[in-house]
């Protein structure tokens, strides 16, 4: 099993400039969520998805969209991407109460 | 509303007991979650609590549940090098879904 995969795994954009990241577990897991982490903040929860075909604003949605492609795949996509959204993104997948698997994260640059 | 909070850094010697804090402000919570972040990974679980325990041993880690003081500490025996990284608590309200709350994270420097 790989677990839970993310790309790219790096990624330098330049303002106004869109991306999609990918997401995709093969843990069989109904619920997926996208967070971002900068320094001295933790992680803040962007989108999240419950369950196949549902998804709901977490912390921090503003400049952010998500699509649930089916039950393995959970997408973020940047339309018009901005400095402030410099961040590590983490894609996560969870099947029940007791834990979330973490994907290895994606650092993007917004100059 | 929820707001957990950690100190920022630690700083121990190899073979030393580390001692990790967290406080949390929602009472409802139902789990608390310490994970591990080394340089350029993702998060990885350690342990967890369930909120009617007060405490958990986990061979050398060991987590202390004070609900009344919304007080979660982690404490890790004989610390080693490999052991440096940041921690993070998070706390859930959700049983049937997850969706958790994370702390700064502290981050252990372990010295030989």
């Amino acid at each position: 099993n790989a677990g839970v995969t993310q790309t790219p795994k790096f990624q330098v954009l330049k303002t106004g400039q869109s991306m999609t990241l990918q997401c995709a577990q093969d843990m069989n897991h109904n619920s997926m969520y996208w967070y971002r982490q900068d320094p001295g903040m933790g992680l803040r929860l962007i989108y999240y998805s419950a369950s196949e075909g549902t998804t709901d604003k977490g912390e921090v949605p503003n400049g952010y969209n998500v699509s649930r492609l089916n039950k393995r795949e959970f997408s973020l996509r940047l339309e018009s991407a901005a400095p402030s959204q410099t961040s590590v993104y983490f894609c996560a997948s969870s099947g029940g109460a007791k834990t979330q698997y973490f994907g290895p994260g994606t650092r993007l640059l917004v100059l | 509303g929820e707001d957990v909070e950690q100190s920022l850094f630690l700083s121990v010697r190899e073979g030393d007991s580390s001692v990790i804090n967290c406080t949390y402000t929602d009472s409802s919570s139902t789990y608390l979650y310490w994970y591990k972040q080394e340089p350029g990974a993702g998060l990885q679980l350690l342990t967890y609590i369930f909120s009617n325990m007060d405490m958990k041993q986990d061979q050398r880690l060991t987590v202390l549940l004070n609900k009344k003081d919304k007080h979660l500490s982690l404490r890790i025996a004989d610390t080693q090098t490999g052991d440096s990284a940041i921690y993070f608590c998070a706390e859930s309200m959700n049983t049937g879904f997850q969706k958790l709350v994370f702390g700064t994270g502290t981050r252990l420097l372990v010295s030989p």
